[in-house]
């Protein structure tokens, strides 16, 4: 089975950096991923490590490291828009059709 | 545009009454997945389907049951409602390997 621990909740000023970590129990898998959810909104797809190493989006950028069985989601240049929950989520390597998904991290940016 | 659409945003039901939530998407997408979201629990997956007529057990797949008679629908199924049933469901599809997910907009369902 697969196990994704973030932080609850984490709050930072418009402008600031951020960063959410998800560390993972996991028998194998293909890759980690992450999705940003607006309240009463869908989540919607950010960023994808195959590899071990940082993974680049414009603001946002992804690290994976597979020895370390952790990753993160870095936000920069934050915005009020970035309000938002975040989550990791793997795929599993025995069922690939298998996605898990961590309990989700809750960003509030403040002005 | 990708698309994926749920039949309802909100839902409120009765206790033991059979409840029918509809999936469709419009991406060609083997795979889809229901899932349902509770504070502070994240997402849990409750069944998915990889081809039509074919469908395996999530993590909660206890009081539900699914459907996929075509490709692009997926029904999810509460046979007789409780209220812990209450929750968020969201529908998603992934094409083969791919790992991104596409959401539905989701469905709040109350169970009184």
């Amino acid at each position: 089975g697969q196990s994704l621990e973030q932080p609850s909740e984490v709050t930072a000023v418009e402008g600031a950096i951020v960063q959410i970590n998800c560390t993972y129990q996991t028998s194998g898998f293909y890759g980690l991923s992450w999705y940003q959810q607006h309240d009463g909104g869908a989540p919607t797809f950010l960023s994808y490590n195959a590899l071990d190493g940082l993974e680049e989006t414009g603001r946002f950028s992804s690290f994976l490291s597979r020895s370390d069985s952790y990753g993160y989601l870095l936000l920069q240049e934050l915005q009020m828009k970035d309000s938002a929950s975040y989550f990791c989520a793997v795929r599993e390597a025995d069922n690939f059709n298998k996605f898990y998904f961590g309990s989700g991290t809750k960003l509030n940016v403040k002005p | 545009d990708v698309k994926v659409t749920q039949s309802s945003r909100y839902l409120v039901k009765r206790t033991g009454e059979k409840v029918f939530l509809e999936c469709v998407q419009d991406m060609d997408h083997e795979n889809m997945f229901w899932y349902r979201q509770d504070p502070g629990l994240g997402l849990r997956l409750i069944y998915f389907s990889y081809d039509v007529k074919m469908k395996e057990k999530g993590d909660i797949p206890e009081g539900y049951s699914v459907s996929r008679e075509k490709k692009e629908r997926f029904s999810l199924i509460l046979e007789s409602a409780s209220t812990n049933q209450t929750s968020m469901y969201l529908c998603a599809g992934t094409s083969g390997s791919a790992d991104t997910q596409y959401f539905g907009p989701g469905t709040r369902l109350t169970v009184l």
